[in-house]
């Protein structure tokens, strides 16, 4: 079974320009959710969705948003980048809610 | 609100010597309770779980973990430490009164760094 795809791998952006992140969970997962992860803050939660729905919401400001589409593969979006969303953006997935989550190889994000 | 403390930024441990990582956790309800583990430019491998049952937790390449509910943790432990196993290591929590559909809150994470 192919793993959590993530795709680009690496990104580097102009600060104030938007970027995509996309997401191919594992066949049969329905659930995605998106973590940052920073040298200062660590791993920390963005979102969640299940059936093309979010479900929870980190502590991130609205320049950050997702979605899911009807055959689980998910995006997120960062508009207005800033120096500080620098970071490796992972995906994970899981089949249902009360499983452990697997998680991609994630792509590297550099604002400059 | 959920939390994670691994109180050691570094571990470091004789091959062949039993390793332990900590993790204390707090959540509102009870637990479900995780340990991953991130090799360099790497995303993060699942090792193991608690979520009900047994104490003791077996995983993935002879990781074992154990719960204790009265002292809030949840420490990763392997009998016998390999070079092989160096690397940065994640205690996650999740709370089971958010229904499976909270994120998961991590620990700062701990790096286990095994000497030959």
């Amino acid at each position: 079974k192919a793993g959590v795809t993530q795709t680009p791998r690496y990104l580097i952006k102009t600060r104030g320009q938007q970027v995509t992140l996309s997401c191919s969970p594992i066949s049969g997962h329905r659930s995605v959710s998106w973590y940052q992860q920073t040298p200062g803050q660590g791993l920390q939660f963005l979102f969640e969705y299940f059936s093309e729905t979010q479900r929870n919401k980190g502590n991130f400001p609205g320049r950050f948003s997702g979605r899911q589409f009807s055959n689980s593969r998910s995006e997120m979006n960062v508009s207005t980048l800033e120096l500080g969303d620098s970071a490796l953006y992972l995906c994970a997935s899981r089949p249902s809610l009360n499983t452990e989550a697997f998680f991609g190889q994630g792509t590297r994000l550099t604002v400059v | 609100a959920q939390s994670v403390a691994q109180p050691e930024d570094q571990v470091n441990v004789a091959e062949g010597n039993p390793l332990t990582v900590k993790c204390t956790y707090s959540v509102s309800g009870n637990p479900y309770l995780f340990w991953y583990v991130q090799y360099p430019n790497r995303g993060l491998q699942f090792l193991l779980k608690y979520i009900t049952g047994d104490n003791l937790v077996k995983g993935s390449y002879g990781f074992e973990a154990e719960f204790n509910k009265s002292q809030t943790s949840f420490h990763l432990k392997k009998p016998s430490a390999l070079v092989s196993d160096s690397a940065l290591y994640f205690c996650a929590v999740r709370d089971y009164a958010g229904g499976g559909a909270d994120g998961l809150t991590f620990g700062k994470g701990t790096h286990l760094i095994i000497q030959p």
